[in-house]
């Protein structure tokens, strides 16, 4: 039982280039959303998930998209990546009524 | 609109002091309330629910559905207490986070 992983755990791009962030979890949770950490703004969420085949934006959703074509996936690409999108990404899952879960994160430098 | 406020960036205490994290909250459903913790930019980890009504490492936090608030609190602060703590509220399928408080207790 892995948890939630994220790949890749760091990665640097140049502005204009596309990249997807990867997300799986193996605990069959069919939440799943993803976040952005800058200092002094918390989390903030992207894009999430609520099931299969369904996704929402959230909070800070341009220049990112998502699909849910599994339960167990949801990456997170960036098409035409900009030094304004320089953060750390955390991907999160929950089932039902219960908490999320965190993955360790994948820190993006876009230079 | 879900909206989560938590009014200190930072918080600095010394050791045995007591602590108060504040955490407001907008929403216009039947909100459910947490705390999360991170430290040294690791993962979250979740210290709080509020329908646990359970104290983790000595952090209690009650609902106040009257105020809104759901602020986390520890009576006498320990140095490994140190770390970013965020509040969050779930509603509509989805978590918001507050922007967060950094609590530095000092020895």
């Amino acid at each position: 039982n892995a948890g939630v992983t994220q790949t890749p755990k760091f990665q640097v791009l140049k502005t204009g280039q596309s990249m997807t962030l990867q997300c799986a979890q193996d605990m069959n949770h069919e939440y799943m959303s993803w976040y952005r950490q800058d200092p002094g703004m918390g989390l903030r969420l992207i894009h999430y998930s609520v099931g299969a085949g369904i996704t929402d934006q959230g909070e800070v959703p341009n220049g990112y998209n998502v699909s849910r074509s599994t339960t167990e996936d949801f990456p997170l690409r960036l098409l035409s990546a900009a030094p304004s999108q320089t953060s750390v990404y955390f991907c999160a899952t929950s089932r039902g009524e219960s908490w999320y879960t965190f993955g360790s994160g994948t820190r993006l430098t876009v230079v | 609109a879900q909206r989560v406020t938590q009014p200190e960036k930072l918080l600095s205490v010394f050791k045995g002091a007591p602590v108060e994290l504040k955490c407001n909250y907008s929403y216009s459903g039947s909100p459910e309330l947490f705390w999360y913790v991170q430290y040294s930019r690791q993962r979250l980890q979740l210290l709080l629910r509020h329908i646990s009504r359970e104290s983790i490492k000595g952090f209690t936090a009650d609902l106040n559905k009257g105020e809104t608030s759901f602020h986390l609190k520890k009576p006498f602060a320990q140095e490994e207490d140190s770390a970013m703590y965020y509040c969050a509220l779930r509603g509509g399928g989805k978590l918001i986070f507050g922007q967060g408080t950094e609590l530095s207790v000092k020895p």
